[in-house]
């Protein structure tokens, strides 16, 4: 049974289209999180959540927005999609916004064609 | 602006050797380190932390080093075994501060030959 489950796992698109990213975890945690790993393999936050709050909002153009319905999932929107937002983005969640250890999901290959 | 860097992005190492990867930082506020570990189509997975009052943690075959005056920390694999082979992640964060957030370095390709 997974615990942090993200899906799609692969989305090709054109640029300009809009797409979701959705995110759910099973493990009872307060506190959700966005990862993106670009080209240069570099895993940047984007996001976080804790209980359905915003805690987190690095630099992210507002074409990114997430949604967090309850507290065991957040989503992600992307609209006008840009060759740059090309890169792997990681879903994860920890008990707390003060626990370091986060679990992963297996991640989603954006590609903008 | 990279405040964790991981200067080789690849380390082959022998099976039964000692596995030793590297990691740097400059933001002399981090006081909480850890290593992810991922394999390729998965999500990374905790490995292992230390905190900044201590030089050295150890969990079975892994050993984490901490050198604070040389902003520097290592993790130890020994023995090494093929199921290691893994990109490993270094990552710090500053405790106590408001918004708690990890900075990951951009990661070493471990290969374990058998």
């Amino acid at each position: 049974d997974t615990a942090v489950s993200q899906t799609p796992k692969y989305l090709v698109t054109q640029m300009g289209n809009d797409k979701s990213i959705k995110c759910e975890q099973n493990l009872g945690h307060d506190t959700m999180y966005w990862y993106k790993q670009d080209s240069k393999k570099f895993l940047k936050i984007m996001f976080s959540y804790n209980n359905k709050e915003l805690i987190i909002n690095e630099t992210v153009p507002n074409r990114f927005s997430p949604k967090s319905p309850d507290k065991a999932h957040l989503n992600l929107h992307i609209n006008s999609l840009e060759l740059g937002d090309s890169a792997v983005y990681f879903c994860a969640s920890s008990q707390t916004h003060t626990n370091e250890k986060l679990f992963f999901g297996s991640g989603t290959q954006l590609s903008v064609l | 602006d990279q405040q964790v860097k991981q200067n080789s992005p690849s380390l082959s190492v022998q099976e039964g050797r000692i596995s030793i990867l590297n990691c740097d930082y400059t933001n002399s506020m981090f006081d909480y380190f850890l290593w992810y570990k991922k394999y390729p189509a998965e999500g990374p997975t905790f490995l292992i932390s230390i905190s900044s009052i201590k030089d050295k943690n150890e969990d079975g075959r892994f050993t984490v080093f901490l050198n604070k005056s040389a902003k520097h920390l290592s993790l130890h694999i020994v023995p090494s075994q093929p199921g290691d082979s893994a990109v490993y992640f270094c990552a710090s964060y500053v405790s106590g501060a408001g918004s708690y957030q990890l900075t990951f370095g951009k990661g070493t390709k471990l290969s374990v030959i058998p």
